[in-house]
C-alpha cells in the first residue's frame, strides 16, 4: 500500500522565519502535491510536481517554494513565514493517469507566529 | 477554469439519520468526480469515485450519482452513524494538458453525527 508520510507533524516558527515541510513516498508514484487545508476554503493546492527535477505552479503558491528532489522526496518552502501562511499542510501522490486516486500524508500544522 | 461548489460547511445528525450532501460542478469536459473523506487527525482518503456520466457509485454505504444535466454529484447516505463524522470533500479531476492533470476540491463538508 501507498505511504505517505510528512514532517514535521506540527511547527511553530516566528515571523518572517525559514520553514521546510517534508514529504516522501513510497510507492514509487509520479506525481506530487502541496495543498493547504484552511476553513471555508477546503483543499487548495499550492505546487504540484509530475517527476524529479519537475516543478508545476498551483492556485495559491505566493509565499511558497517548492523542490522535488528524488521521485521520492517533495520538500515546500517558506523562506519568510507570514501569520497568514497558519494552515494545515497535506502532501499528496499520485500515479499516472487522471483516473489514478491520490493518497494523502497525515498533514503538517504550522503556526506562525 | 474548473471548480466545485459545496455549499454547506457543516451538517448536524443524529444517528439512523438521512445524509445529503451538496456537490455541484462546472467544467467544459466530463471529468471523472469523487468523494474524499477525512477523519479527525487523519489526511483525506479516498470514499468512492465515478469516471462515467449518469453512472453511481457505491461505498460503505455511501452512493453517490454523476448526473451529467444537472452537474451535481451529490453525497448520500440512508442510516448515519456516529462513526461516519468526518469532513467530506467533493472533488473533480481536471485535465491540465495531454497525460496531466490535477484535481479540484470542494471547501468540504463537515458532518457531525449524534449518538
Amino acid at each position: 500500500e501507498a505511504a505517505v508520510t510528512q514532517s514535521p507533524r506540527n511547527k511553530v516558527t516566528v515571523t518572517g522565519g525559514n520553514v521546510t515541510l517534508s514529504c516522501r513516498q513510497t510507492n514509487s508514484h509520479n506525481y506530487m502535491y502541496w495543498y493547504r487545508q484552511d476553513t471555508g476554503h477546503g483543499l487548495r493546492l499550492i505546487h504540484y510536481s509530475y517527476g524529479a527535477g519537475n516543478l508545476q505552479i498551483g492556485d495559491v503558491p505566493d509565499g511558497y517554494k517548492a523542490t522535488r528532489t528524488t521521485q521520492e522526496d517533495f520538500f515546500l518552502l517558506l523562506e519568510l513565514a507570514s501569520p497568514s501562511q497558519t494552515s494545515l499542510y497535506f502532501c499528496a501522490s499520485s500515479d499516472r493517469g487522471a483516473n489514478s486516486d491520490y493518497t494523502f500524508g497525515s498533514g503538517t500544522r504550522l503556526l506562525v507566529i | 477554469g474548473d471548480s466545485v461548489t459545496q455549499k454547506q460547511g457543516q451538517v448536524t445528525l443524529s444517528e439512523d439519520d438521512f445524509l445529503f450532501i451538496n456537490c455541484t460542478y462546472s467544467t467544459t469536459t466530463y471529468p471523472t468526480l469523487l468523494w474524499y473523506v477525512q477523519y479527525p487527525g487523519q489526511g483525506p482518503q479516498l470514499l468512492l469515485k465515478v469516471t462515467t456520466a449518469n453512472n453511481k457509485g457505491i461505498s460503505r454505504g455511501f452512493e453517490a450519482t454523476y448526473d451529467k444535466g444537472t452537474t451535481s454529484f451529490h453525497l448520500q447516505k440512508a442510516s448515519v452513524q456516529e462513526s461516519d463524522s468526518a469532513v467530506y470533500f467533493c472533488a473533480l479531476v481536471d485535465i491540465v494538458n495531454t497525460g496531466n492533470y490535477k484535481y479540484v476540491f470542494g471547501a468540504g463538508t463537515r458532518l457531525k453525527v449524534i449518538a
